[in-house]
């Protein structure tokens, strides 16, 4: 498949480990904030979401912090595994228009 | 299940030619968006609709247009393809305020 970016900001985590990818957005007056995952060759894939009005969200394996005051955005994944290697993008909405979407960080997973 | 599906999903053309992608969805969604996913640059949106009837330009619309006639599918139509319009287009849909579910991807070459 075709790599979506050569350069990436890149994280490389041994398998096991926990991993942590940040985001900072842009807008104040967003309110709503999605992390996607896209692997190789397919399309982003919804990971999770969070609203303005929470600071953190738990799914399976996937936790997402909301930081308002410094307009930051981070996704955590426990125990990362060797599919987990993707490029990962945060998402905004700022409102009644599309959302914004960072550049992505691509997940590198050692065995 | 619901489902958001692009066709073809791989496409050579040459230049000058007009080319039409399409995306389908299931969701009964009545936002649906286009975006091109190029090396170094992220997702960039083309053209966008909020129901039938309803197109708007994104950052990246010239040589391109969309119509919406009905809920389910929004075209993109490459009016001349051009070789910087090589790229991997994807198509994604959502409700109001909500999770944007996106396509396989069409992988277009314009020689």
């Amino acid at each position: 498949g075709e790599s979506v970016g050569l350069h990436l900001p890149t994280l490389s985590v041994q398998e096991g480990d926990n991993s942590i990818i940040n985001c900072a957005y842009s807008n104040s007056a967003s309110d709503y904030f999605i992390w996607y995952k896209q692997e190789s060759g397919k399309g982003p894939q919804f990971i999770i979401d969070i609203r303005s009005n929470m600071d953190k969200r738990q799914g399976q394996r996937v936790t997402v912090l909301l930081n308002k005051t410094v307009k930051h955005l981070s996704l955590q994944i426990a125990a990362t595994q060797p599919g987990d290697s993707a490029v990962y993008f945060c998402a905004e909405n700022p409102g009644n228009t599309p959302l914004v979407f960072g550049k992505g960080t691509r997940l590198s997973v050692i065995a | 299940d619901a489902e958001i599906t692009q066709s073809p999903r791989h496409k050579i053309t040459e230049t000058g030619r007009q080319v039409t992608l399409a995306c389908h969805q299931t969701w009964n969604h009545n936002n649906m968006f286009w975006y091109r996913q190029d090396l170094g640059h992220g997702l960039r949106l083309i053209h966008y609709s909020y129901g039938v009837q309803d197109t708007n330009k994104g950052e990246v619309s010239d040589g391109y247009s969309v119509s919406r006639s009905n809920t389910e599918d929004l075209p993109l139509t490459l009016e001349s393809a051009a070789s910087s319009q090589t790229s991997v287009y994807f198509c994604a849909s959502s409700g109001w305020g909500e999770t944007q579910y996106f396509g396989p991807g069409t992988r277009l070459l314009v020689l």
